[in-house]
């Protein structure tokens, strides 16, 4: 079964509202969950490493207003997409290293109107 | 130029056959590589881990790794229609677990194995 789990797995929202996904280890503790987004036949690009109870570090050219990271716990991260125009629309993934390996979630699409 | 460079394909190929996919990367730092398998609209899942130069078997994949080239290759034995999906190869400068590290993906390779 999986390791990681995404939620939801796909989202449709008109532009200028904001998104949130869930990425969630399942019966596992992760202090340490990645983000990353991938566009269609390009590759996954890291967004930002989110570490359990301290701030997400961005990677460059990745607004850290726009995308809000939250690790709140050791099983949950968030990432909010705040007002979103259709170019966000995306492919986001979240993947966690869980007893020193690293699970990748199943993704989730986003598509804004 | 791209850190990793991987050809979109898509790859076609008949059931049985024998698979290469290939990546090229330019920073040297690199020392972990992987490959994921991609099924569509699904995330990756890992298939083969390798840390030094030369091959890794796992079943019907092979990983090689030739780092005085900056070239990395899977190859797939008497492939199945199960294997069509999308293959990614990714590289680190340290531990992929570790972190405070990252990994940088190639586009990934599009495979079809057909009947």
């Amino acid at each position: 079964g999986a390791v990681v789990s995404q939620h939801p797995s796909r989202v449709i929202c008109k532009s200028g509202t904001s998104v949130k996904i869930e990425c969630r280890s399942l019966d596992f503790q992760a202090t340490t969950m990645f983000w990353y987004r991938q566009f269609p036949k390009q590759s996954l690009m890291l967004m930002a490493t989110s570490n359990e109870g301290s701030k997400a570090t961005y990677e460059q050219g990745v607004e850290k207003d726009k995308f809000l990271i939250n690790h709140a716990s050791l099983t949950l991260s968030t990432l909010t997409v705040t007002s979103a125009h259709p170019e966000d629309s995306s492919f986001y993934i979240c993947s966690a290293i869980i007893a020193g390996e690293l699970f990748f979630g199943e993704g989730s699409r986003l598509t804004v109107l | 130029q791209k850190e990793v460079e991987q050809d979109p394909g898509p790859l076609s190929v008949p059931e049985g056959a024998i698979v290469s996919l290939n990546c090229t990367y330019s920073n040297s730092a690199f020392q972990y590589f992987m490959w994921y398998r991609q099924y569509s609209r699904k995330g990756p899942e890992l298939l083969m881990y390798t840390y030094s130069s030369g091959n890794k078997e796992d079943g019907r994949f092979t990983a090689q790794v030739d780092k005085s080239s900056k070239y990395i290759s899977l190859f797939i034995r008497d492939s199945q229609p199960s294997d069509s999906a999308t293959y990614l190869c990714a590289m680190s400068a340290r531990a992929p677990t570790g972190g405070g590290n990252k990994l940088t993906f190639g586009t990934g390779t599009q495979l079809k194995v057909e009947l």
